[in-house]
């Protein structure tokens, strides 16, 4: 498995709070994605990173902003929640080399925002 | 953003009986992916596809790259009760990856 952890997994809030979930990898890859999955859709990309400091959105990134101050680690916040943002969030790593690229998946974080 | 259509939604199916599963794009990817997700824990990736007309073996799973990019197969073989799970597609183009929304797949002992 690859080396990525996910904290915390499991996170209740509510409406209008600050949320930060990080992502954790031990593999020194360069990219990192955050995702969100809900019923009925594939994951979405949130942000993702092509290093540390280099961050670039992604198709559903309104209300997220994320943070890459080291290789390992890539934070995702949620300035203010909404209830919209109710999801599991998915964290993923990879490392482009020549064409091919995969990427691989931490365990996710269950988000519910009251 | 550019969806991709994955069908079946579900499959219920007995233990020992072959399943296929397909996903098709409006637009061309240059890489096919296809995952394995279990209750409660992030996708896991099967069968990676990087040219058209490829057909890869993964243990009692293939996939195939279609031709014209845009579409892919999965086909599991005998199947058993832990093949349980929801299946997710995955093209890849320029560093953008869409998902489809994933085959739940319930086998029945």
């Amino acid at each position: 498995d690859a080396g990525i952890t996910q904290s915390p997994r499991h996170k209740v809030t509510e409406t209008g709070t600050p949320v930060t979930l990080r992502c954790h990898q031990t593999e020194n890859h360069r990219y990192m994605y955050w995702y969100r999955q809900d019923p009925g859709h594939g994951l979405r990309l949130i942000h993702y990173s092509y290093g540390v400091k280099d961050t670039d959105k992604g198709e559903v990134s309104d209300g997220y902003s994320v943070s890459r101050s080291k290789t390992e680690d890539f934070l995702l916040t949620l300035e203010s929640a909404t209830s919209s943002q109710t999801s599991v969030y998915f964290c993923a790593i990879s490392e482009l080399t020549s064409a091919r690229e995969t990427q691989y998946f931490g365990p996710g974080t269950r988000l519910l925002v009251l | 953003g550019q969806q991709l259509n994955q069908s079946p939604q579900s499959m219920f199916i007995q233990e020992g009986e072959d399943v296929s599963m397909n996903c098709t794009s409006s637009s061309i990817f240059n890489t096919w992916l296809w995952y394995k997700q279990d209750p409660g824990e992030g996708p896991v990736l099967l069968i990676a596809l990087y040219k058209a007309g490829e057909l890869t073996s993964n243990g009692r799973l293939t996939a195939q790259f279609g031709i014209t990019r845009k579409d892919s197969f999965l086909n599991i073989s005998a199947s058993i009760p832990s093949d349980v799970g929801i299946y997710f597609c995955a093209g890849l183009e320029n560093n953008d990856m869409r998902f489809g929304a994933g085959t739940r797949l319930t086998v029945k002992p």
